[in-house]
């Protein structure tokens, strides 16, 4: 069975600067998805990110980038600049090919100080 | 719709009474899926339907829990007999294919609906 690990409970930085938030994972299938989701207090899920295994390069969506270790079975999320929007649960999820359902990780809180 | 609505927003009930949550998915969307996210936890898989069917209930507890989308669109999902145990945010996700490989595959969530039992 899949797994996701996030091992940061909660996590701070500065307006401004650049912080990264730790993802591992488990899973026996070569075909898979990875998924970086963002929990505002307003509890809806959004997606911040998406990559796919096969493809090397790692993702960028404008401030968020992603560090892709397949070999390593790591999945880290990097906010550039970051702004007090940003304040929020982040979950690391997968998704296998094979498969429909997401395994979330366990989240890690971001705030975002002023 | 402009994105997944569920109803109502807060849910309060007593143990052992019954409970229906109601999921609208995004317009044109053919899969859906219900998790369960207990408190600082991850969200947790219940069930997944493809068009009118549930095409993975794999994650649903127990025969307490039901979920159903007769017409393939609005979704209900159904706790027999509640328990304390399960308090929790229930949210529903829809996307426009269930297979992978593309984008149109990423699953959109609702707010959830925030389920208290006495």
């Amino acid at each position: 069975a899949q797994t996701v690990t996030q091992s940061q409970p909660e996590m701070s930085v500065q307006e401004a600067e650049t912080v990264t938030l730790s993802c591992t994972y488990d899973t026996s299938e070569n075909n898979y998805y990875l998924f970086w989701y963002k929990q505002p207090p307003s509890r809806q899920m959004i997606l911040v990110i998406r990559q796919e295994a096969y493809k090397q390069q790692n993702a960028t969506e404008n401030r968020f980038s992603v560090n892709f270790q397949k070999a390593a079975k790591s999945f880290s999320l990097k906010i550039s600049d970051s702004q007090l929007g940003d304040t929020a649960m982040y979950f690391c999820a997968l998704r296998e090919n094979a498969g429909n359902m997401l395994t979330f990780g366990g989240g890690t809180r971001l705030m975002v100080k002023p | 719709g402009a994105g997944v609505s569920q109803t109502p927003s807060n849910k309060v009930t007593e143990k052992g009474k019954y409970v229906e949550l109601r999921c609208d998915p995004i317009s044109g969307h053919t899969a859906l899926y219900w998790y369960r996210q207990s408190l600082g936890q991850g969200p947790e898989f219940l069930i997944y339907f493809q068009g009118t069917g549930a095409a993975d209930d794999s994650g649903l507890p127990n025969d307490r829990f039901f979920a159903v989308r007769p017409e393939g669109s609005v979704s209900t999902l159904k706790i027999q007999r509640t328990e304390r145990g399960d308090s929790a945010v229930y949210l529903c996700a829809s996307s426009l294919t269930a297979s992978g490989g593309s984008s149109t595959d990423t699953q959109y969530f609702g707010p959830g609906t925030r389920l208290t039992v006495l």
